[in-house]
C-alpha cells in the first residue's frame, strides 16, 4: 500500500521561512505534486518533482529525494495570505496508468 | 476564463433521495475525476475519466457513479446517499493523467453534502 506522511500543523511568524516536510513509501513512484488549500476553497497548483533536486517558483520552492522517499516545500518571506492547507500528493504508478495519492495536509497559520 | 464549474455548493439531502453533482470545465481537458475530502482523511479520488466513455474507480467508489457523455461534463450521481457520504466534494480536470510538468489539475469550488 502507500504511506503519505506530513505533520498536521505548522505555526510561524510573518517574514520568516518555514519548511514543510513529507514523507512517502509507495511502489511505482512516479512524481510529487504540492497542493495549496485556503479554508473552504479548493486547492491549488504549487510544484511538481520528479527527479531529484530544488524546484523554485518564487516564493516558494520544493525539494525531491527520491532515494529518501521524503519531500519538502519551503515558503521563504511569509505572508498572512500563506495561512492555508499544504498537501502532498504522490504520483503512482498502476496498471491502470498514474494515480495521484494526497496526504492529510499540513495546516499552516502565519502570525504577526 | 479557464475554470471547473460545479453545483451545487451546498446541499442538505435526506437518505435514499438520488442526487446529482454536475461539473463542467471549459479547457477542453480529457482527464477529469472526482474526490472526497474528509477530516483527518485527505483528499480521496472516487472515479476518474480518461476522456469520453471512458472511466475508472479511484480509491472509495462504492456508493458512487459517474458518466462522461461528452468531454466537457462529468457528473457524480449518489443513487441511494448515506450519511456516511456527508463530505465535501471535489472535482478535477487535467490536460491529461497526472504525471507530466503540464498535468496540473485544476479543482472546481467543491460541493458540501450533508445526507441526514
Amino acid at each position: 500500500g502507500q504511506n503519505i506522511d506530513q505533520p498536521t500543523e505548522m505555526t510561524a511568524t510573518e517574514g520568516a521561512i518555514v519548511q514543510i516536510n513529507c514523507t512517502y513509501q509507495t511502489s511505482g513512484f512516479n512524481g510529487l505534486f504540492w497542493y495549496q488549500q485556503h479554508a473552504g476553497e479548493a486547492p491549488t497548483f504549487l510544484s511538481y518533482n520528479v527527479l531529484d533536486g530544488l524546484e523554485e517558483k518564487g516564493r516558494f520552492s520544493s525539494f525531491l529525494s527520491r532515494s529518501k522517499g521524503y519531500s519538502y516545500l519551503l515558503l521563504k518571506e511569509l505572508q498572512m495570505k500563506d495561512s492555508a492547507s499544504y498537501l502532498c500528493a504522490v504520483l503512482i504508478l498502476t496498471g491502470g496508468g498514474n494515480k495521484l495519492t494526497f496526504g492529510t495536509g499540513t495546516q499552516l497559520k502565519v502570525e504577526l | 476564463e479557464a475554470q471547473v464549474t460545479q453545483n451545487p455548493r451546498y446541499l442538505i439531502t435526506v437518505t435514499g433521495k438520488k442526487l446529482t453533482v454536475t461539473c463542467s470545465q471549459n479547457m477542453n481537458h480529457e482527464y477529469m475525476s472526482w474526490y472526497r475530502q474528509d477530516p483527518g482523511l485527505g483528499l480521496r479520488q472516487i472515479y476518474y475519466s480518461m476522456n469520453v466513455e471512458v472511466t475508472d474507480k479511484g480509491d472509495v467508489p462504492e456508493g458512487y457513479k459517474v458518466s462522461r457523455k461528452e468531454k466537457r461534463n462529468f457528473p457524480l450521481i449518489l443513487e441511494s446517499p448515506s450519511p456516511n457520504q456527508t463530505s465535501l466534494y471535489f472535482c478535477a480536470s487535467s490536460t491529461g493523467p497526472p504525471g507530466t510538468r503540464n498535468t496540473e489539475a485544476f479543482f472546481g469550488q467543491g460541493t458540501r453534502l450533508t445526507v441526514v
